[in-house]
């Protein structure tokens, strides 16, 4: 599976849009992009995911560049609730067997009131 | 619907003394996974069950054994606890179709060795 580069930290004011990069140059063209999110004390939880097109559901959008190098998971509204620990992972679908995914150290997101 | 559900949520050990984290999941799920995460990293996987009857080692699985008791439920186990293994584990399960590896995670066990 591809690597990727996340910023450690990022701050955001309540409210407004966060929007957390991810680089995954490497990348390989049958390997999606999965974003997870760790709020304090907790599991990871699931967000979002997608291959080339951009994705939105009720959490969140994820926009991936077109050469697939990059991408960028947007949090319209964000809420203190929103303040976590985000997981960008790179990894095929369905390619030889369920052995979970790569967790990275991630970004800190901490939205500020 | 209770999702995946660990037990016990906070243990502690002695080192040399052994116990065994239950995990079970409510989904119907294929696949089952236990991670470890220690302060200020990733999740780093310890051992996985792509379907029942089988067990895979993943990234860390020194120390640890598991057995896939049935579809429901993967338990790990510490036959000689070891301070490196203070640690906050997490089991987890997913469907494991071509479309997604959509993970459900547990709340976590955090297991102190002394």
């Amino acid at each position: 599976d591809a690597k990727t580069t996340q910023p450690p930290s990022m701050d955001c004011a309540e409210g407004r849009a966060a929007n957390l990069p991810c680089n995954h140059s490497t990348i390989s063209g049958n390997e999606y992009v999965y974003w997870y999110r760790q709020i304090h004390s907790q599991g990871p939880q699931y967000i979002i995911h997608g291959l080339k097109n951009n994705e939105t559901n009720e959490m969140a959008s994820l926009i991936i560049t077109e050469d697939r190098k990059s991408s960028t998971l947007i949090l319209p509204h964000a809420t203190l609730r929103d303040t976590a620990v985000y997981y960008c992972i790179v990894r095929v679908d369905g390619g030889g067997g369920a052995d979970g995914l790569t967790f990275g150290k991630g970004t800190h997101l901490i939205i500020q009131p | 619907n209770a999702g995946v559900t660990q037990t016990p949520k906070f243990q502690v050990l002695k080192t040399g003394q052994s116990m065994t984290l239950q995990c079970a999941q409510d989904m119907n799920h294929n696949s089952m996974y236990w991670y470890r995460q220690d302060p200020g990293m990733g999740l780093r996987l310890i051992y996985y069950s792509a379907s029942e009857g089988t067990t895979d080692k993943g990234e860390v699985p020194n120390g640890y054994n598991v057995s896939r008791l049935n579809k429901r439920e993967f338990s790990l186990r510490l036959e000689s606890a070891a301070p490196s293994q203070t640690s906050v584990y997490f089991c987890a399960s997913s469907e494991h179709v071509a479309t997604n590896e959509k993970l459900f995670f547990g709340s976590g066990t955090q297991l102190s060795v002394l």
